[in-house]
C-alpha cells in the first residue's frame, strides 16, 4: 500500500497563475482533507470531503476550490495564485471524521513569485 | 485566532528530564488527537483521547484529557533525542473538522 500520495512535490508558480495538486489514496477512506502549514501556525483545514462527489469548506478556503470525483483522490485547485499561498499544503484521509487517524501525504512545499 | 494553543512553543532539553506540552482552548472537542511530525514529513498520530478525565499512556508518554474536554496535556518522561520532532495537538470540533495547534517545536539534546 502507498498510503496517501501527493503530486507534485515542489512548485513554483508566478502570481496570477493556477495549478492543481492531486492527492490519491488506497485505503478506501471516505474523508479526505486539504490542510496548509505555514511556520507558526501549525496547520490550517483549506477544505475537506466525506464522501466522493461531496465537499465543504474548512477554515481557510478563500483562493482554494477542490473536486472529489472519484473516492480515491481529492484535488485543490488554486486559480490565480498569490503570494500570500506560499506554503506547504498536506492531504490526509482518514475512515472517519473524529476518532481515527488521519493519514498524511509527504507534503507539497509551493512558492508564489 | 487559533482556536487550540500550545505552549511552550519551543523547548529545548537535555536527555533524560521531563517535559510537559498543554493544549487549551475555549471550545469543547468531541475528542483531540496529538500527532508528531519530523522535517520533511507529514504528521503522524500518536494518540486519539475522548473521554473527558481519560489518561492515555505510550510507553514514556503520557497524555490527558480535561475533564471539560477542552484542554489536553502531553508528558514525556525521560527523553531521549529520538523524541525531538514538532508536537500537535488537533481538536476535532462540530465533527468533521480537525483544528491544529500551532505546535511545540521539542528539541532533545544527547
Amino acid at each position: 500500500n502507498a498510503g496517501v500520495t501527493q503530486t507534485p512535490k515542489f512548485r513554483v508558480l508566478k502570481t496570477g497563475q493556477s495549478m492543481t495538486l492531486l492527492c490519491a489514496q488506497d485505503m478506501n477512506h471516505e474523508y479526505m482533507y486539504w490542510y496548509r502549514q505555514d511556520p507558526g501556525m501549525g496547520l490550517r483545514l483549506i477544505h475537506y470531503s466525506v464522501g466522493e462527489g461531496t465537499t465543504a469548506k474548512g477554515e481557510v478556503p478563500d483562493g482554494y476550490n477542490v473536486s472529489r470525483l472519484k473516492k480515491q483522490n481529492f484535488l485543490l485547485g488554486l486559480e490565480s495564485a498569490a503570494p500570500s499561498q506560499t506554503s506547504v499544503y498536506f492531504c490526509a484521509s482518514s475512515y472517519d471524521g473524529q476518532l481515527y487517524e488521519q493519514y498524511f501525504g509527504p507534503g507539497t512545499r509551493l512558492t508564489v513569485t | 485566532t487559533q482556536l487550540l494553543e500550545q505552549s511552550p512553543q519551543f523547548l529545548s532539553i537535555q536527555e533524560g528530564e521531563n517535559l510537559t506540552v498543554y493544549c487549551n482552548s475555549s471550545s469543547v472537542f468531541s475528542s483531540l488527537q496529538w500527532y508528531r511530525q519530523e522535517p520533511g514529513e507529514g504528521p503522524v498520530l500518536l494518540v486519539t483521547v475522548v473521554t473527558g478525565g481519560e489518561v492515555k499512556k505510550l510507553k514514556r508518554l503520557t497524555f490527558q484529557f480535561g475533564d471539560a474536554r477542552k484542554d489536553s496535556s502531553l508528558h514525556i518522561t525521560a527523553a531521549q533525542p529520538g523524541d525531538t520532532g514538532l508536537y500537535l495537538c488537533a481538536g476535532v470540533y462540530n465533527f468533521n473538522k480537525f483544528y491544529f495547534g500551532s505546535g511545540t517545536k521539542l528539541n532533545v539534546k544527547p
